[in-house]
């Protein structure tokens, strides 16, 4: 079947904007990850939604960044009032119900002039 | 949040050897480990994962050893190729199903032909 897709895969706004960025995970994964990853760094975690759990936001580096997931299925991470140093990938992942092994999506790249 | 900020290491192996990347993990309660590749441009990709069960487990070209004692986890990849040129990250996860899997700062695997 169909991988975790994310959309768009590039996204150039001006500071000050706010941007939504969408993951549609495999059908019928319970769990969802959002990372950040600078050009050239590791993987910093953002959120993590499992099942009908309140999500872990322990992740989210200020109050501009949410996510939401709606259904158990797709979710949208949203940046309000971006600042440059928010330019990075962000990667979706999922994973089957309680199991370890995450799923990638190619990510979105961003880029805040 | 878990930031991993740090510009990766980089391990320069020739053609043919065996590469040897390593891994230290912080979380004694940490029960199943999880080792991804990540190619230049897209997501993370599943390579081997090991439960604390286990010392060694063994893939294709591709071996995971965990030493709990010292907290540590390497990556063996025999016959190094070109294409194993990539950022390898190591994951770890809590006993329980709603611990979060965490990752590694990685490292950059340098293959010279």
């Amino acid at each position: 079947g169909a991988g975790v897709s994310q959309s768009p895969s590039n996204k150039v706004t001006e500071k000050g904007k706010d941007v939504e960025l969408r993951c549609d995970p495999i059908s019928g994964h319970t769990a969802l990850y959002w990372y950040r990853q600078s050009l050239g760094q590791g993987l910093e975690f953002l959120i993590y939604f499992q099942g009908n759990s309140a999500p872990d936001k322990s992740g989210l580096p200020s109050d501009r960044f949410s996510a939401e997931r709606t259904g158990g299925s797709v979710s949208t991470l949203t940046i309000q009032r971006t600042q440059q140093e928010d330019s990075a990938v962000y990667l979706c992942a999922s994973s089957p119900n309680y199991a370890e092994t995450q799923y990638f999506g190619p990510g979105t790249r961003l880029l805040v002039l | 949040g878990e930031s991993v900020g740090l510009h990766l290491p980089t391990l320069s192996v020739q053609e043919g050897d065996n590469s040897i990347i390593n891994c230290a993990y912080s979380n004694s309660a940490s029960d199943y480990f999880i080792w991804y590749k990540q190619e230049s441009g897209k997501g993370p990709q599943f390579i081997i994962d090991i439960r604390s069960n286990m010392d060694k487990r063994q893939g294709q070209r591709v071996t995971v050893l965990l030493n709990k004692t010292v907290k540590h986890l390497s990556l063996q990849i025999a016959a190094t190729q070109p294409g194993d040129s990539a950022v390898y990250f190591c994951a770890e996860k809590g006993a329980g199903g709603y611990q979060k899997v965490t990752f590694g700062t990685g490292t950059k695997l340098q293959v010279i032909p």
